[in-house]
């Protein structure tokens, strides 16, 4: 089946450290691959998007690249701010039926 | 602000009961989706609607039921409501039924007591 699995959260750092939040699918076919950013009391937004393999999403500082070998998608950013925190959600959309599964979400906390 | 409207945006409700989640997509997107987000299933896609016709249905209940009316918004009907399904519902919108952006709303807070 499809599914997308994500690290637990919740993660802490200090404003300008590097973060990593993983994320690996298991997925028939080739998804399309997200991630989604939730800031607190708001609806998700799309953070950056992948296609197809090794195609790179980036946006507002963060990066993530579609590995199928290793079906992973993680996301990174080299200095995070105190406005990232919010949580994370990494997500799959199969291409066909159009489904799409979500990962249960990180949290990040960015203290100054 | 996305441009998706979602009301109401607190529903208590008991057991048993019936209620309708209303969402307006951003002008000029034809395609809607609902979502549920617990705390135990984490974020679950429901179904999708184009221009009035479904388009995937995804971890919808039985007991759930959604259209899309001819003015683009779309209703989310959930039934013989029990303590599970409290969580926050999501619509989302996009401008076809493929598009890779979807918009989401503020979301439906649903409390069964």
């Amino acid at each position: 089946g499809n599914s997308v699995t994500q690290m637990e959260g919740p993660v802490t750092l200090s404003e300008e450290a590097f973060l990593t939040i993983n994320c690996t699918y298991t997925a028939t076919g080739y998804p399309s691959l997200f991630w989604y950013v939730q800031y607190p009391g708001e609806g998700l937004q799309l953070l950056l998007k992948a296609t197809k393999a090794d195609d790179k999403g980036s946006n507002k500082g963060f990066e993530a690249t579609y590995r199928k070998e290793t079906t992973s998608f993680h996301l990174e950013k080299g200095s995070v701010q105190v406005s990232d925190s919010a949580v994370y959600f990494c997500a799959l959309r199969t291409r066909t039926g159009n489904q799409f599964y979500f990962g249960t979400g990180t949290s990040l906390t960015v203290i100054p | 602000d996305s441009g998706v409207t979602q009301t109401p945006k607190h529903l208590i409700t008991a057991t048993g009961q019936r209620v309708t989640l209303r969402c307006s997509p951003r002008s000029g997107d034809l395609s809607v989706y609902w979502y549920q987000q617990s705390l135990d299933q984490g974020l679950q896609f429901l179904i999708q609607y184009y221009n009035g016709e479904e388009r995937a249905k995804g971890n919808i209940l039985e007991r759930f039921s959604a259209q899309q009316f001819p003015d683009l918004h779309s209703e989310l009907n959930l039934s013989s409501l029990e303590l599970g399904d409290s969580a926050l519902y999501f619509c989302a919108s996009s401008e076809l039924p493929d598009s890779y952006e979807q918009y989401f709303g503020p979301g439906t807070r649903l409390t069964v007591t």
